[in-house]
C-alpha cells in the first residue's frame, strides 16, 4: 500500500499512556469534522465525527474536542495500546461545500511497547 | 451492514495504456460515490462524486474519468495513462453530502 506516513509530524507515546492529535482548520464555514485512522496499506477508516454545535463528544476510548474559537480540533486517545499505530487524518466539511471532505496532513502516532 | 470493495488491490501499468478500477459498495441503496488520490505522505484530493447512476461531477482537470453504470457501482478510468497518474486511489461511499464517508482499501497505480 501507499508510505502514507514518510514525511508527517510523528507523535510517540509509551503503551497505556493518552495520546493526544491536534489538528488547525482555517475555514471559518467548515461545520462537520471527522477523525479517520489510516494504516498501511489500508483506506481510511472512521473513528469519530463532531459537528460545530458540539464541542465534545466521546467515543470508546477516543474523545473529540472542538475550539471553534482558535479553530482547532482535537483528538484524545485514552490507553493507548499498539494497535493504535496509525496515520490519524483529520477532515472537514464546509456548509458552503458539502459534498466536499477536506484532508489535513495527517499525524503519525507510534506506540512504543 | 455496508461494506465497500475496490479492485485491484495493486496495479502496474505503462504510459499510454488504458485504466479502469472499480469500486462496488453493498447493503445500502443510492450512496454518494466518491473517488480520491492520495500522495505519499499526504492527505486525499477529491477526483470525483456522484450522487446517481449517471451522475458525476469532477472535482479537478485531469488525465482521468468515472462512470457510475450501476447504482452501487463506480468506474475510474483513463484512455492513456501518464507517469503523474501513479498514486493510490481510494473510494468512499456516504449516505448523502455532510456525512461520514466510508473508505474502501484503495489501489496502488504504478505507472511504467
Amino acid at each position: 500500500g501507499e508510505n502514507v506516513g514518510l514525511h508527517l509530524p510523528t507523535l510517540s507515546v509509551q503503551e497505556g499512556d493518552n495520546s493526544i492529535i491536534n489538528c488547525a482548520y482555517s475555514n471559518s464555514a467548515s461545520d462537520y469534522f471527522i477523525w479517520y485512522k489510516q494504516e498501511s496499506g489500508k483506506g481510511p477508516q472512521f473513528i469519530i465525527d463532531i459537528r460545530s454545535n458540539m464541542d465534545k463528544r466521546q467515543g470508546q476510548r477516543v474523545t473529540v474536542l472542538l475550539n471553534k474559537t482558535v479553530k482547532h480540533l482535537s483528538l484524545q486517545i485514552a490507553a493507548t495500546q499498539p494497535g493504535d499505530s496509525a496515520v490519524y487524518f483529520c477532515a472537514e466539511i464546509s456548509r458552503d461545500s458539502s459534498y466536499k471532505l477536506i484532508f489535513g496532513s495527517g499525524t503519525r502516532l507510534l506506540v512504543r511497547p | 451492514s455496508q461494506t465497500i470493495h475496490q479492485w485491484p488491490a495493486t496495479l502496474v501499468q505503462p504510459v499510454g495504456s488504458p485504466l479502469s478500477l472499480e469500486c462496488t459498495v453493498e447493503g445500502t441503496s443510492n450512496p454518494n460515490l466518491y473517488w480520491y488520490r492520495q500522495a505519499a505522505g499526504r492527505g486525499l484530493q477529491l477526483l470525483f462524486y456522484s450522487v446517481g447512476i449517471g451522475q458525476i461531477s469532477s472535482e479537478v482537470p485531469q488525465n482521468l474519468s468515472a462512470s457510475r453504470p450501476q447504482d452501487r457501482q463506480f468506474i475510474l478510468s483513463s484512455k492513456k495513462l501518464l507517469l503523474s497518474d501513479s498514486g493510490f486511489y481510494l473510494c468512499a461511499w456516504s449516505p448523502g453530502f455532510n456525512q461520514p464517508q466510508h473508505f474502501g482499501d484503495g489501489t496502488r497505480l504504478s505507472i511504467l
